[in-house]
């Protein structure tokens, strides 16, 4: 199993433009998370989705989108990218919300 | 919605040495984790422990969900274990979900 994988690794976007994040998870997991990780904090939650077709937000939403027509992908889409946008950006999975999150290696963005 | 504090900001060990890790939760959670950020980045989840104690090899965590606090035992540190420490408290139930990472502990194992 490859687990929770995440492309690209890295990523320098304008500002204004816009991109997809993609995550992808081969465990079958009905729970997906978005999360950003600005430098020297923890995690926050961007979006999360119970399952295909199904999304919310989370705790900082804003700036950003979701789909999830799959079980296996969780995209998050960046539209009009802002300098507040730069962050490392994690994909997780879950099989349910009360179970451990796996999480995939990251994306750094940076939005000059 | 749920706050979550850990203690202490930064830790320097020995190697050799053994250390606990303290987090404070404010409100009834369901879903306690702990994990590991290593030095490149990489979250490796160590525990999920919303109740109890569970012990992996030098790594032991317990919870007491009624007094709202998580502790994260390391024994025998090396300097492997360096990098920084998250626990995250989460609540979901009636079509909500919040989780709250606390700001981690950076810990230092030095030869």
């Amino acid at each position: 199993n490859a687990g929770v994988t995440q492309t690209p690794k890295f990523r320098i976007l304008k500002i204004g433009q816009s991109m997809t994040l993609q995550c992808a998870q081969d465990m079958n997991h009905n729970y997906m998370y978005w999360y950003r990780q600005d430098p020297g904090m923890g995690l926050k939650l961007i979006y999360y989705s119970v399952g295909a077709g199904i999304t919310d937000k989370g705790e900082v939403p804003n700036g950003y989108n979701v789909s999830r027509s799959t079980t296996e992908d969780f995209p998050l889409r960046l539209e009009l990218a802002a300098p507040s946008q730069t962050s490392v950006y994690f994909c997780a999975s879950s099989r349910g919300h009360t179970n451990e999150q796996f999480f995939g290696p990251g994306t750094r963005l940076t939005v000059l | 919605g749920i706050q979550v504090e850990q203690s202490p900001p930064d830790l320097i060990l020995q190697e050799g040495a053994n250390s606990t890790l303290r987090c404070n939760f404010s409100d009834s959670v369901n879903n306690l984790q702990w994990f590991h950020q290593n030095p490149w980045g990489q979250l490796i989840n160590l525990f999920y422990i919303p109740s109890g104690t569970k012990q992996n090899g030098r790594l032991s965590a317990t919870t007491v969900a009624t007094e709202r606090y998580s502790l994260l035992y390391i024994s025998s540190s090396q300097t492997t274990d360096s990098g920084v420490y998250f626990c995250a408290a989460a609540y979901s139930g009636a079509g909500s979900y919040q989780l709250t990472f606390g700001k981690g502990t950076k810990l230092s194992v030095i030869p």
